[in-house]
């Protein structure tokens, strides 16, 4: 089974309007982090935002927040009025067990295109 | 700060040929994954290490690829010999992972990769 699961191979969206990427993620693991990152096409790989497993409380970065539904296992990106230069791919990923020996796991990516 | 160094950022050969990509993870930081990724298969976790000591090679293509890592501030990616389905961007990244409640996500800081094709 897939442990990180992206639908959307690629999304337009308006400038200025908000986005929803897509994330769901599969583990048994108690404990657990979620991350999305940005790769422009400059190839270079950002961190954006995490998520830990016990937080009560949706992640926020300036324009990005991280809706996590746990009993949904899902873990959506939104991108607030979008910017021409959040075109790129997004990665969700997730990190299983507390600290140590923990394993990343990637999704396929999300294409995001930002129309003027 | 230095992020993560990675070296060559390009790199052309030819079938048959060795690769040795290298990788310099942020001081500090205990672990260190290395990762392929092509538009057919996306990101691949190829090995990775904690307080230098190799953890998970299930990723590793096959015999061809070794990966190692003599001490906490190095670490290097082999191919030999190499083939033309090895043409990839190679990440290498790194991230602290400690105890819990200290507020560290334990979040990857990846290098610029190392882009290599083989004719």
């Amino acid at each position: 089974a897939q442990k990180i699961t992206q639908t959307q191979p690629g999304m337009f969206v308006q400038e200025k309007e908000a986005v929803t990427l897509d994330c769901t993620y599969d583990t048994s693991d108690p404990s657990y982090g979620l991350f999305w990152y940005k790769q422009p096409s400059s190839g270079e790989m950002i961190f954006l935002i995490y998520q830990g497993s016990y937080d009560q409380q949706n992640a926020t970065e300036g324009r990005y927040s991280l809706n996590f539904q746990k009993a949904r296992k899902s873990a959506n990106l939104v991108i607030s009025a979008s910017q021409l230069g959040d075109s790129a791919m997004y990665f969700c990923a997730m990190r299983e067990g507390e600290y140590n020996f923990n394993k990343f796991y990637f999704g396929s990516g999300t294409k995001l295109n930002v129309k003027p | 700060d230095a992020g993560v160094i990675q070296s060559p950022r390009h790199e052309v050969t030819e079938m048959g040929q060795e690769v040795t990509l290298r990788c310099k993870p942020i001081s500090g930081h205990n672990s260190l994954f290395w990762y392929r990724q092509t538009m057919m298969r996306g990101l691949e976790l190829l090995i990775y290490f904690n307080n230098n000591v190799p953890i998970d090679d299930s990723g590793m293509p096959e015999d061809r690829f070794s990966a190692k890592m003599p001490n906490a501030s190095f670490s290097t990616l082999k191919i030999q010999p190499s083939e033309p389905r090895d043409s990839a961007v190679y990440f290498c990244a790194s991230s602290f992972t400690g105890t819990g409640g200290n507020g560290n996500t334990g979040e990857l800081f990846f290098g610029e990769g190392s882009r290599l094709t083989v004719l």
